[in-house]
């Protein structure tokens, strides 16, 4: 079945420690987003790749980069996770001119900051 | 810009009764689709039922329909016959260039 994949499901990182959080899709969506979703809070948009041109909301801290090598890859790196990192991360692609936009989501990876 | 609203932080409904969940929209975009997904404690974002701002009838998938008021700007979920398993958190979201998010509704179940 074609799908979105988040490794890991659950990741644990010390604080200060790079981390990276990855998605996959068979879908061949070209739009790929990264939400971080706290505790009890709607899914909050970091960033979003449309193909190759990457698109950063003006809130993102710079502390977390995205790199999307291929069209089935994107990736969230954080530089220096805080406590506050804390969260739930869902990848999600796209695929805009279809019926309902073919939106699409990962089954999250919950990164824990120790 | 677009702009979700739920007004019911917290639902209780008895197992086999209906629910309404609340969601009003607004956006100056003539084009736009709304959206409601599922997410239980698992955390997966599990999507349920999708309108779109030109179609004419209300959406129905399985037990949820989608009652869609477009003068008013709302488009509120009915759950009919509820299941324990429909406890969890709702989220409206509408969509143009991207998705925006209702605060969501925590919905539970009771047998």
């Amino acid at each position: 079945d074609a799908m979105v994949i988040q490794n890991p499901r659950y990741q644990v990182t010390q604080f200060g420690k790079p981390v990276t959080l990855s998605c996959s899709q068979t879908l061949n969506h070209n739009v790929m987003y990264w939400y971080q979703q706290k505790s009890s809070q709607a899914p909050k948009l970091l960033f979003h790749y449309y193909d190759k041109d990457f698109n950063n909301e003006a809130d993102t801290p710079d502390n977390f980069q995205s790199r999307r090598p291929n069209t089935s890859f994107c990736f969230l790196d954080i530089r220096s996770p805080g406590l506050g990192d804390a969260a739930m991360y869902l990848c999600a692609t796209s695929l805009p001119g279809t019926d309902n936009y073919g939106y699409t989501f990962g089954s999250g990876t919950r990164l824990t900051v120790v | 810009a677009q702009k979700i609203t739920q007004t019911q932080p917290g639902m209780f409904v008895q197992e086999k009764e209906a629910v309404t969940l609340d969601c009003t929209y607004d956006t100056s975009d003539p084009s736009y689709g709304l959206f409601w997904y599922k997410q239980p404690s698992s955390g997966e974002m599990i999507f349920l039922i999708y309108q779109g701002s030109y179609d004419q009838q209300n959406a129905t998938e399985g037990r949820y329909s989608l009652n869609f008021q477009k003068a008013r700007k709302s488009a509120n979920l009915v759950i009919s016959a509820s299941q324990l398993g429909d406890s969890a958190m709702y989220f409206c979201a509408i969509a143009a260039r991207k998705l925006i998010w209702g605060l969501g509704t925590s919905l539970a179940v009771n047998p």
